[in-house]
């Protein structure tokens, strides 16, 4: 069974810091693009960033850039989001998502607040 | 950005009438391989998202044949043929083809 399974969201302080993961299974996970995409309490969804099958193309949507970094781990099938320098605009739930969202994980809550 | 607008925002249906919903791109969003990544999402309360359609008519695995989708260019649709209780959630359209990847601003689906 294909399952993308997120982890490491929380409550952190403005100006924080949390690392997320997405533990991926039942598919070849590196022969995928895969994503983050995050939806604001009682809002829509925005596409946040978006790696190659080797990390060797990441993009960012440009609110979170220099900010977020996304990182991957082929060899134990693992996506990460590094959430640095945390606004309270940030808070939402964060998905892991493979390729062109095909898949999603049931998400992990992040809330920026002090 | 490519900005993607829904309409109607709010869609209330009687069981087992069709629904349509609308999506538009502010820019096309046929890709230089000629393909356009418009996809369609459904959302049900307190789930994770879910695909529907892809490259604007193909229907993911396990997806009811009363979706389909259609469309080209700039303008897009989601059609429900007869409408069941299940399909009560907010659906989503997004382009995939410029980054930033947009999604419409949702529109939500309920039964009157």
């Amino acid at each position: 069974e294909v399952q993308l399974v997120e982890s490491g969201g929380g409550l952190v302080q403005p100006g924080g810091s949390l690392r997320l993961s997405c533990a991926a299974s039942g598919f070849t996970f590196s022969d995928y693009w895969m994503s983050w995409v995050r939806q604001a309490p009682g809002k829509g969804l925005e596409w946040v960033a978006h790696i190659k099958h080797d990390g060797s193309v990441k993009w960012y949507v440009d609110s979170v850039r220099g900010r977020f970094t996304v990182a991957r781990d082929n060899a134990a099938n693992s996506l990460y989001l590094q959430l640095n320098t945390l606004r309270a605009e940030d808070t939402a739930v964060y998905y892991c998502a493979r390729g062109s969202a095909a898949v999603w994980g049931q998400g992990t809550l992040v809330t920026v607040s002090s | 950005d490519v900005v993607m607008t829904q309409s109607p925002l709010s869609l209330p249906v009687t069981l087992g009438q069709p629904a349509s919903i609308s999506c538009r791109s502010s820019q096309s969003v046929v890709y230089s391989d000629g393909n356009s990544y418009l996809s369609w999402f459904q959302q049900r309360p307190g789930q994770s998202p879910r695909r529907l359609i892809y490259e604007v008519s193909n229907r993911d695995s396990g997806v009811p044949d009363r979706f389909s989708g259609s469309g080209s260019g700039t303008d897009f649709t989601l059609k429900i043929s007869r409408v069941e209780a299940e399909d009560v959630g907010v659906y989503y359209c997004m382009q995939g083809t410029r980054w930033p990847y947009t999604f419409g601003q949702g529109t939500e689906l309920e039964i009157k």
